[in-house]
């Protein structure tokens, strides 16, 4: 099946810093890419939607300052936490899909700490 | 906005009992898509269902897409400690590019 991988796994970082997440499919190409959050005990939240060589759409509330998505090719997306907070910490994964209306396969997601 | 809920939040089962988990949509939906997201986990893919009334089954589980396409259930035939997990149903908006909106989820937990 399609192999999504997420890097780093884990992050800790101190208040401030900025944080970069990658997301590559490894077995198909993606032409589209998801982000979501998900905080502890809770369902998974879209923040963004992005599409190879184009700029991200970003879900209401998610601001595209704060969350900077960059999907430079069909097998890469990223995502910058800039100027993490502590409100920041969370469970961030990503899916790809090289077909919108059919199946999203996950990244194993990145664990996010700020201190 | 489209909201997609779950019942129940959570279910505690013995091993060998059933499980049923509700999916309600506010909108039809295009497609639904069921996910297991193991404590500690990613979300994994377990099935979509497209048609209207549609019924599916992998081994115990058995999913149903309601006629009205904003409505979908999951049933677990005697459950087992590894179906433990968080039940997440995903809807494709009827007419929208892509977004998936996952449902609440429903924590099931089993024991012996």
């Amino acid at each position: 099946g399609a192999v999504v991988s997420q890097h780093p796994s884990w992050v800790i970082c101190k208040s401030g810093t900025s944080v970069k997440i990658e997301c590559r499919s490894l077995d198909f190409q993606a032409t589209t890419m998801f982000w979501y959050r998900q905080f502890p005990k809770q369902s998974l939240m879209l923040m963004a939607t992005s599409n190879e060589g184009s700029k991200a759409t970003y879900e209401q509330g998610v601001e595209k300052d704060k969350f900077l998505i960059n999907h430079a090719s069909l097998t890469l997306s990223t995502l910058t936490v800039t100027s993490a907070h502590p409100e920041d910490s969370s469970f961030y994964i990503c899916s790809a899909s090289d077909d919108p209306q059919e199946t999203q396969y996950f990244g194993p997601g990145t664990r996010l700490l700020v201190l | 906005g489209q909201q997609v809920m779950q019942i129940p939040q959570y279910q505690h089962v013995q091993e060998g009992e059933d499980f049923t988990t509700y999916c309600n949509s506010s909108t039809t939906l295009s497609n639904i898509q069921w996910y297991k997201q193991r404590p500690g986990g990613h979300p994994v893919f377990l099935i979509q269902l497209v048609k209207s009334g549609e019924v599916k089954k992998q081994k115990r589980l058995t999913f149903q897409f309601g006629e009205a396409k904003k409505n979908s259930s999951l049933h677990i035939t005697a459950t087992q400690t590894t179906d433990v997990g968080t039940y997440f149903c995903a809807g494709l908006l009827t007419g929208t590019a892509s977004k998936l909106t996952f449902g609440t989820g429903t924590r099931l937990q089993v024991t012996l």
